[in-house]
């Protein structure tokens, strides 16, 4: 199956820093969605972005569909920006599949 | 509704006993996705359904898990003999329709096995 590998695992940033996620894919998709999980464990869908650049507020996403990767930029970070980054990816069959993860820590 | 709703939020309940688990999607959404999630094994696909049927149960870990969706809206996740191993969290997603839209996670359901 396709595999999702997400770095870095874990990021430590001051309240003001940007920072860049990534997300590399092992095959071609046709969804690929990002997800913040706060610490209270509720999944929130930030983009769905299979290919192409969105953004929105101090977040945006790009996703190079020929090379099998996307990245999440999160600018002048708070610490409500803190908890877990997913990057999911789907080839078609409605199951999405879920990279481990970037555990993101915004100390003020 | 406004959100992706599931309850109860927690249930704590004995090894070899059933439990329902209930999802109750935005409205309008037609596709309709369980998810869960454990400290081993990340997040999993369980099952989706497409309005009512479920086209690939192939997620669902073994045959004491089972879902079904009336009406095309809420759906229910039945686990039968629970285990151990069944702890986890289980998430619920709904989307417009299946493949290329975002999906809304509700807050999911803590399950204990004791």
């Amino acid at each position: 199956g396709i595999q999702v590998e997400q770095s870095p695992p874990d990021l430590i940033l001051q309240e003001g820093a940007n920072s860049t996620l990534r997300c590399n894919f092992s095959d071609s998709v046709n969804n690929l969605q990002w997800f913040h999980q706060n610490p209270w464990g509720q999944l929130i869908n930030l983009f769905y972005i299979p290919s192409g650049t969105k953004q929105n507020g101090r977040l945006s996403a790009t996703t190079v569909a020929t090379e099998r990767y996307s990245l999440l930029y999160i600018s002048s970070s708070q610490t409500t920006d803190s908890g877990v980054y997913f990057c999911a990816v789907d080839k078609g069959g409605n199951k999405l599949v879920f990279g481990a993860g970037t555990i993101l820590r915004v100390k003020s | 509704g406004a959100g992706v709703s599931q309850s109860p939020s927690n249930k704590v309940t004995e090894k070899g006993k059933d439990v329902e688990l209930r999802c109750d999607p935005i409205s309008g959404h037609t596709a309709l996705y369980w998810y869960r999630q454990s400290l081993g094994q990340g997040l999993e696909f369980l099952i989706y359904f497409q309005g009512n049927s479920a086209p690939d149960k192939s997620g669902l870990p073994s045959d004491r898990f089972s879902a079904e969706r009336t009406g095309g809206s809420v759906s229910t996740l039945t686990i039968q003999r629970t285990q151990q191993e069944d702890s986890a969290v289980y998430l619920c997603a709904s989307s417009l329709i299946t493949g290329n839209y975002g999906y809304t996670f509700g807050s999911g359901t803590r399950l204990t096995v004791v």
